[in-house]
């Protein structure tokens, strides 16, 4: 148990469909992340947010809109995917302070099928 | 920009052999360094970070030491059991730039046999 929940743990959609990841952290934690993997690839950033606001989008391609409505949810809104999207979507958190060496805690994933 | 550059997998080993997971890094100035462990099924944990030069990081039996001068961090472990079968992941990030999301090397699975 890391204090970072995520859910579904498993999801299936059509490129069509829109569907959202859900991201909880525990650990009172003022920045958060979206990170993809892909099987055989380097993990991704995705998204970075710090006291809900957004920091860093590493190119992202439109269809992932992440939204934070506060420091302790995140969510990735997913409209119109491609197979090539099928892939674990980490989320983490960490605590920001001045001199802080950055480490992460991770959620379990969202394991995203894409069909 | 920062990079990091891991050992391709998978690495199988005996139980009680000595492990070795090679990893390099790219990067200016003095990043920190981790190594994330990923159990399957679960998400990344740290295992184990240096923050200096000859640093050495350690974490149940596991340990890595932060050498500037080769720019690497080879994680290391004397005997090795079934239960470390995992996904290693070596990271760095730089703190002076201001952005603390890591730069990630692409991992190394390791499968221990008993």
């Amino acid at each position: 148990e890391t204090g970072v929940t995520q859910t579904p743990r498993h999801l299936v959609m059509g490129m069509t469909n829109k569907k959202s990841l859900k991201c909880e952290q525990h650990l009172g934690h003022n920045a958060m992340y979206w990170y993809k993997q892909s099987a055989k690839k380097p993990l991704e950033l995705m998204f970075v947010y710090n006291f809900k606001e957004q920091t860093e989008n590493n190119s992202v391609p439109s269809r992932f809109s992440p939204e934070c409505p506060n420091s302790s949810h995140l969510f990735l809104h997913l409209h119109t995917l491609q197979p090539e999207d099928s892939a674990l979507y980490l989320c983490a958190s960490s605590q920001e302070v001045a001199g802080n060496t950055g480490e992460l805690f991770f959620g379990e994933g969202s394991r995203l099928t894409v069909l | 920009g920062n990079s990091v550059t891991q050992m391709e997998g998978p690495v199988t080993l005996s139980e009680e052999a000595f492990l070795t997971i090679n990893c390099t890094y790219t990067a200016t100035g003095y990043p920190s360094l981790f190594w994330y462990v990923q159990y399957p099924g679960e998400g990344l944990q740290l295992l184990l970070k240096a923050t200096k030069a000859d640093d050495k990081g350690s974490n149940k039996g596991f340990e890595a030491t932060y050498r500037k001068e080769t720019t690497s961090f080879h994680l290391e472990k004397g005997s090795v059991q079934v239960s470390d079968s995992a996904v290693y992941f070596c990271a760095l990030i730089k703190v002076d730039t201001g952005r603390r999301a890591l730069t990630f090397g692409s991992g190394t699975r390791l499968q221990v046999q008993p």
